[in-house]
């Protein structure tokens, strides 16, 4: 089976840092994805991880650990814009290479 | 601007009938998969096109078809439609099956 949790809503201030986590269970595993989506907009494309480690992007950084089942979304120097929905998404090698979503972490910066 | 355009933006039909959605990919991509968003929830693979050919499908009944065409470009055909099939569609394309996939705006379709 397939099992992907993300908290539901997070809040945070401008400037802060914030860290949404993802937990997974897959019967295969081949890459974890996270994407933002703005409300009412497509997800766009954040980050991928496939080996085990952290991959830095500018304000954001996303960690994997394969044994644990578990990566996170790292948000520096939090901006206005910065509230969307956080898309936690886990690639699957079963038959075939297909996402599998979570339901997002709703993200809110306040001035 | 991913360079996925998805067609219509929005859509109202009522129940019982058909649909069809369509999408083109990105220059270059030969991958496109098909997702259903329901209000509040991630996006839910329906399936996936890969040269024209269905790659896999997701827990999807048999009324979701679709089409890929030579310049990649892609159909999702829903018929017999429900109240539950009312979400957002989403399209997004990619180099090949196993690369970072870029989404289309999607078409919000409501079922009355």
């Amino acid at each position: 089976g397939q099992n992907i949790d993300q908290p539901t809503e997070m809040t945070a201030t401008e400037g802060a840092i914030v860290q949404i986590n993802c937990t997974y269970q897959t019967s295969g595993f081949n890459g974890l994805f996270w994407y933002q989506q703005h409300a009412g907009e497509a997800p766009t494309f954040l980050s991928y991880n496939v080996l085990d480690g952290l991959e830095e992007k500018g304000r954001f950084s996303s960690f994997l650990s394969r044994s644990k089942g578990y990566s996170y979304l790292l948000l520096k120097e939090l901006q206005m814009k910065d509230s969307a929905s956080y898309l936690c998404a886990v690639r699957d090698l079963t038959g075939f290479q297909k996402l599998v979503f979570g339901t997002g972490t709703r993200l809110l910066v306040s001035p | 601007e991913t360079g996925v355009t998805q067609s219509p933006t929005h859509l109202i039909k009522t129940r019982g009938q058909q649909v069809t959605l369509r999408c083109s990919s990105q220059s270059g991509h030969n991958t496109v998969s098909w997702y259903q968003q329901a209000l509040g929830q991630g996006p839910q693979f329906i399936f996936q096109y890969y040269r024209e050919e269905e790659n896999g499908r997701g827990n999807f009944p048999p009324r979701f078809s679709g089409l890929q065409f030579p310049n990649y470009s892609s159909e999702l055909n829903v018929n017999a439609l429900e109240l539950d099939d009312s979400a957002l569609y989403l399209c997004a394309s990619s180099l090949g099956p196993d690369q970072p996939q870029h989404f289309g705006d999607g078409t919000r379709l409501s079922i009355l």
